[in-house]
């Protein structure tokens, strides 16, 4: 069952902690996104990846960081920097990084208490 | 910059064509228009995805005028459960960056 996925769906954490939410994708896609959504806005870019270890910044990569280690894996910290880290977070991924579609996972809404 | 603007938010009627247009300033000529449907808590799902003039697939259309600068997806025959919001996306290339443009997204209601 090919796909992209995230986890976990939910996630609290405590201020001042880094957290590492997960994104896997079977879908041999070689281009994977991360995205923040805060409520009842749009998707803003936070990093996107076009192949296995190379990744940029998006519009908003501060207080984040990410890897590429492997083609179907796009982990993304939230680091104790980012000053407003509760968010709805997508990830996403293309089969190339330009004029494809771009699948979605399920997202993860975190939560910092 | 680039940069797509929507309107907040549409009604309709179940049956009614819905038109979304998303205007996308100093998009450049390599760019391509997508769009994609949101249910709350939920990631975005695509909808359809052009690069000029019409583009029509078995759930929506596509409309790019020649200078495109803008595009609307037109929804015939709404449902219920097409109640959602929708975004325009934007692809641009600069120099030796990617430049993802997402629309502030269109809440559209659909009413009985």
């Amino acid at each position: 069952d090919g796909g992209i996925t995230q986890s976990p769906k939910y996630l609290f954490r405590k201020e001042g902690q880094n957290v590492t939410l997960s994104c896997e994708q079977n879908l041999n896609h070689d281009a994977m996104y991360w995205y923040r959504q805060d409520p009842g806005q749009g998707l803003r870019l936070i990093y996107y990846s076009q192949i296995v270890n190379d990744f940029q910044k998006g519009d908003i990569a501060e207080g984040y960081s990410v890897s590429r280690e492997k083609k179907e894996s796009f982990p993304l910290t939230v680091t104790s920097a980012q000053k407003n880290p509760t968010a709805f977070y997508l990830c996403a991924s293309s089969i190339r990084l330009e004029g494809n579609e771009q699948f979605f996972g399920p997202g993860t809404r975190l939560t910092v208490l | 910059l680039a940069k797509t603007t929507q309107p907040i938010s549409m009604d309709s009627y179940e049956g009614q064509e819905v038109n979304i247009t998303c205007s996308h300033n100093n998009i450049a000529t390599n760019d391509y228009i997508t769009w994609y449907q949101q249910f709350p808590s939920q990631g975005p799902r695509f909808i359809i995805q052009g690069y000029k003039t019409k583009v029509t697939n078995e759930v929506a259309s596509l409309f790019i005028p020649a200078d495109r600068k803008s595009s609307t997806l037109s929804l015939p025959r709404v449902s219920l459960s097409d109640t959602a919001v929708y975004y325009c996306l934007v692809g641009l290339r600069m120099d030796s960056s990617y430049k993802l443009i997402f629309g502030s997204g269109t809440r559209l209601l659909v009413r009985p």
